[in-house]
């Protein structure tokens, strides 16, 4: 069982949706989760981080950790084209374990 | 403060032959990772530095992989003999320290083998 499970999509929605990114992770002592964003043909960037459980909102941008169903998520509000890229989830303790990603697609 | 400087961009090797990818990390960052992405997966750590030792090289195919990262600022990551495979993007990033720290990548350098 891999580490962190995330559905790669693709996934399209409409300019001003609300878009909603998962990941599943597979062991309950995991902690600290991190939502990467990568543009195509660039490295990734931090988008946000998490510790334990609860949300953390940062502009249009909040994250979630569910421990008791183990499930990060990544909501996107008024999402824009800018958006469209891939996003990768990862837990984070002394190494970075990522997920495959999801690429996301705003329609204009 | 500068970024993650990986270099080359773009490979295009034979396989069988051998390609090395450079790293200079950001400075002062102690913790260099080297990654590997396969078009449309996630990033595989193939190993990671703590200063000039490996802390983790446990998915790093030895056979034909290995990486070095003299003094504790650069790095070289080396494939020899190539396989088709082996195509991919890869990464290389740093943080001050191993934990809950946030780790700068690079933009990457994409090899293709024919």
């Amino acid at each position: 069982q891999k580490e962190v499970e995330q559905d790669p999509g693709p996934l399209s929605v409409p300019e001003g949706a609300i878009v909603s990114l998962n990941c599943t992770y597979s062991n309950s002592a995991f902690q600290y989760f991190m939502w990467y964003r990568q543009y195509s043909r660039k490295g990734p960037e931090l988008l946000m981080y998490t510790y334990s459980s609860g949300n953390k909102e940062d502009g249009r941008f909040t994250a979630q950790v569910d421990k008791s169903s183990k499930y990060i998520s990544l909501f996107i509000r008024d999402s824009q084209p800018s958006d469209s890229a891939t996003y990768l989830c990862a837990r984070r303790d002394d190494k970075i374990i990522f997920g495959k990603g999801t690429r996301l697609h705003i329609l204009p | 403060e500068a970024g993650v400087a990986q270099s080359p961009r773009y490979k295009i090797i034979e396989k069988r032959q051998s390609v090395a990818f450079w790293c200079n990390p950001i400075s002062g960052h102690a913790t260099l990772y080297w990654y590997q992405q396969i078009l449309g997966q996630g990033p595989k750590l193939l190993i990671q530095f703590q200063n000039n030792g490996v802390v983790d090289d446990s998915q790093l195919p030895k056979d034909r992989f290995s990486a070095e990262r003299l003094k504790g600022v650069d790095s070289t990551l080396k494939i020899q003999p190539a396989k088709l495979e082996d195509s991919a993007v890869y990464l290389c990033a740093s943080s001050l320290e191993a934990g809950e720290t946030e780790a700068f990548f690079g933009q990457g350098t994409r090899l293709t083998v024919v």
